[in-house]
């Protein structure tokens, strides 16, 4: 079956403008999660939803940081007024119903901020 | 202040050998700890998970052994082989239950060459 895919895989913007990022994960997982990296760094936690609720958001860095999850199933990312620190790799990765072990991971989206 | 501390930074070694990876982590109470491998320009794939009662785990030519005493993992690579190129990321997942968050090194990338 389909993994966990993530669309745009890469997104240059301005300083200033809005993003959406968005994560479609594999069929049946109730939990997703976002994650951020930047170069040379392991990823870094910003929200877990289980169904269409942020069960933990205190990774998202300031409030020019939003995720939604409206249906249980895709979620986007959204990042307002982007500064050029944003450019990072953002990852998804979902797993199965109350299963925290194990996380599948997309392939990113690469966000460059000019 | 990075709770998962990783070394070496990075390694070179040549194909047929073996290495070592190591990493230390601070995280207390943790629920499990993983480690992931991660090809350039792609999202993380789980190669171990071992809860804190067991000590060693093995995925092919991968071992992982963890010392929850002293709070310290390691993943032994046996007879490397080029497609072993990749960063390898140690991760811990915090607390108790089924919190979702990961806590991430900053990875080690190992290159192996013919």
């Amino acid at each position: 079956g389909a993994g966990v895919s993530q669309t745009p895989s890469n997104k240059v913007t301005e300083k200033g403008k809005y993003v959406e990022l968005r994560c479609d994960p594999i069929s049946g997982h109730t939990a997703l999660y976002w994650y951020r990296q930047s170069l040379g760094q392991g990823p870094e936690f910003l929200i877990y939803f289980q169904g269409t609720g942020a069960a933990d958001d205190s990774g998202l860095p300031n409030d020019r940081f939003f995720a939604v999850r409206p249906e249980g199933s895709v979620s986007t990312l959204k990042i307002q007024r982007t500064e050029r620190g944003d450019s990072a790799v953002y990852l998804c990765a979902s797993s199965p119903a109350g299963n925290s072990y194990e996380q599948y991971f997309g392939p990113g989206t690469r966000l460059t901020v000019t | 202040k990075n709770q998962v501390e990783q070394s070496p930074q990075s390694l070179i070694i040549l194909e047929g050998k073996n290495c070592t990876l190591q990493c230390n982590y601070t995280v207390s109470p943790f629920s499990n700890l993983r480690w992931y491998k991660q090809d350039t320009g792609r999202g993380p794939v789980s190669l171990t998970i071992m809860t804190f009662s067991e000590n060693t785990k093995s995925n092919g030519r991968y071992t992982a052994t963890l010392d929850a005493d002293t709070k310290q993992s390691s993943l032994h690579i046996t007879a490397s082989q080029l497609s072993d190129s990749a960063s390898y990321i140690c991760v811990v997942s915090p607390g108790s239950g089924n919190t979702g968050k990961l806590i991430f090194g900053q990875g080690t990338t190992l290159q192996v060459k013919p």
